[in-house]
């Protein structure tokens, strides 16, 4: 079966540390790789998704992301994070071009 | 105005009742999902519309059933709710075909069944 897992539930950091969430998924012909966000109390928000082409992409608010295929994997990073990035982030995996798989969740805390 | 909208946006019921929970779009898109969220668990596939007349059950579909009344409109109902079904539930659409623009969400239902 199709699955995604986010390696950690949990990743505290200070404010101004770098950070990364990482995503591995199962492998597949196909996939379509996406992070989104969810903020306290609000819907998820596309944070960014790789289609093809450069495996390095970027997303909203200083977040970049690299795909690779020999890993399966979707690591998730931003250089230096803010008390406003405080929320809870979602790989999800598009495969077989209709069937969306979401991981569990990372919860990303910032503390001044 | 949202592009989703999910109402009510939390609800607390006893067990034994039916309850409905509704989404409205404005994104014109032909695909919309019910999902709901647990701790630790992510985003489970409840049920799923491509169109109107075109319904099919996700991976947790048990307990549930939807109706699209429309294009922009689809609505899930719990009909003898139970307390395992406390959950926040999220509605999403999509574009037609393969979901390139991956999914749009509503800000969600939290449901306490008591």
């Amino acid at each position: 079966a199709q699955s995604v897992t986010q390696l950690d539930s949990q990743v505290p950091v200070f404010e101004e540390a770098p950070v990364e969430l990482r995503c591995n998924y199962s492998s597949s012909v196909s996939v379509y790789l996406f992070w989104y966000v969810q903020y306290p109390n609000q819907g998820l928000q596309l944070l960014l998704k790789y289609l093809s082409g450069s495996t390095l992409v970027k997303g909203i608010n200083g977040f970049e992301a690299e795909f690779n295929k020999s890993q399966t994997s979707f690591h998730l990073r931003k250089p230096s994070v803010h008390i406003s990035d405080t929320a809870e982030y979602f790989c999800a995996v598009l495969y077989n071009n209709n069937d969306m798989r979401f991981g569990a969740g990372t919860r990303l805390t910032v503390k001044p | 105005d949202a592009d989703v909208t999910q109402t009510p946006r939390n609800r607390i019921t006893k067990t034994g009742k039916r309850i409905m929970l509704e989404c409205s779009q404005t994104k014109g898109h032909d695909r919309m999902y019910w999902y709901r969220q647990d701790p630790g668990l992510g985003l489970r596939l409840i049920y799923y519309s491509f169109d109107v007349k075109d319904i099919n059950k996700g991976e947790i579909s048990d307990g549930y059933s939807v109706s699209r009344q429309a294009q922009a409109k689809f609505s899930l109902s719990l009909e003898s709710a139970i307390p395992n079904q406390t959950a926040l539930y999220f509605c999403a659409t999509s574009e037609p075909g393969t979901p390139l623009d991956g999914y749009t969400f509503g800000s969600g239902t939290r449901l306490t069944v008591v």
